[in-house]
């Protein structure tokens, strides 16, 4: 069972928009930054969002990233059939004084 | 270029141990966090280890505690992760991660290395 909570999978059309939620607590979200990754199996996670809402050179402004309480959320808008991968929500947990991540969301582009 | 490429990965029968290794390059590895995050068959990303800068300061998850050691080699520019008394539950692919814009963020990513506890 993972620390923070993202729907097990999200689809949509080419072109279109989708969100892929992250909840947690106080002691991780509510006081930590999120970051956002995607991951393609058999290759290394690629960092996307930082800091709730920044991306890191290279990454295409078709991600986006907000945080509010104990919740954040990632957008990806012009999807793309190479946007099917895993995404994860990730940050520090204070109480646990411990990384955690969401279990992830698998993204199907149909 | 940012390059972190991890060793030491294999087949280990439950209760053994294994040494991973983890070579950096590209930047200045003494100015950075690093951690081990692993996963599972299956399973989604977890968060292992992380060590200071100066090896001073280190933290595990819970289901590693008191079996892992991470720690770190600044003159090789590498990061390592002895794992002991191994379960098949700590079968997994491990990647070594550097902790960029802040704690708990992973801003580069090793490919990782397979680890299978099975006898």
């Amino acid at each position: 069972q993972s620390v923070l909570t993202q729907p097990p999978s999200v689809s949509a059309a080419p072109g279109q928009k989708v969100t892929v939620s992250c909840s947690g607590t106080s002691s991780n979200i509510g006081n930590n930054y999120i970051s956002w990754y995607q991951h393609l199996p058999g290759t290394a996670p690629k960092l996307l969002i930082y800091e709730n809402n920044k991306r890191p050179s290279g990454i295409p402004d078709r991600f986006s990233g907000s945080k509010s309480g104990t919740s954040g959320t990632l957008g990806i808008t012009g999807l793309q059939t190479g946007d099917e991968a895993d995404y994860y929500c990730g940050t520090w947990d204070s109480s646990l004084s411990a990384g955690v991540f969401g279990g992830g969301t698998k993204l199907t582009v149909l | 270029e940012v390059q972190l490429v991890e060793s030491g990965g294999g087949l280990v029968q439950p209760g053994g141990s294994l040494r991973l290794s983890c070579a950096a390059s590209g930047f200045t590895f003494s100015n950075y966090w690093m951690s081990w995050v692993r996963q599972a068959p299956g399973k989604g990303l977890e968060w292992v280890a992380n060590i200071r800068q100066d090896g001073s300061q280190k933290y595990y998850v819970g289901s590693v505690k008191g079996r892992c050691t991470i720690s770190r080699d600044n003159a090789k520019n590498s990061v390592y992760l002895q794992m002991n008394s191994l379960r098949a539950d700590d079968t997994a692919v491990y990647y070594c991660a550097r902790e960029g814009y802040n704690f708990g963020n992973f801003d580069q990513w090793g490919q990782g290395t397979l680890v299978t506890v099975s006898s």
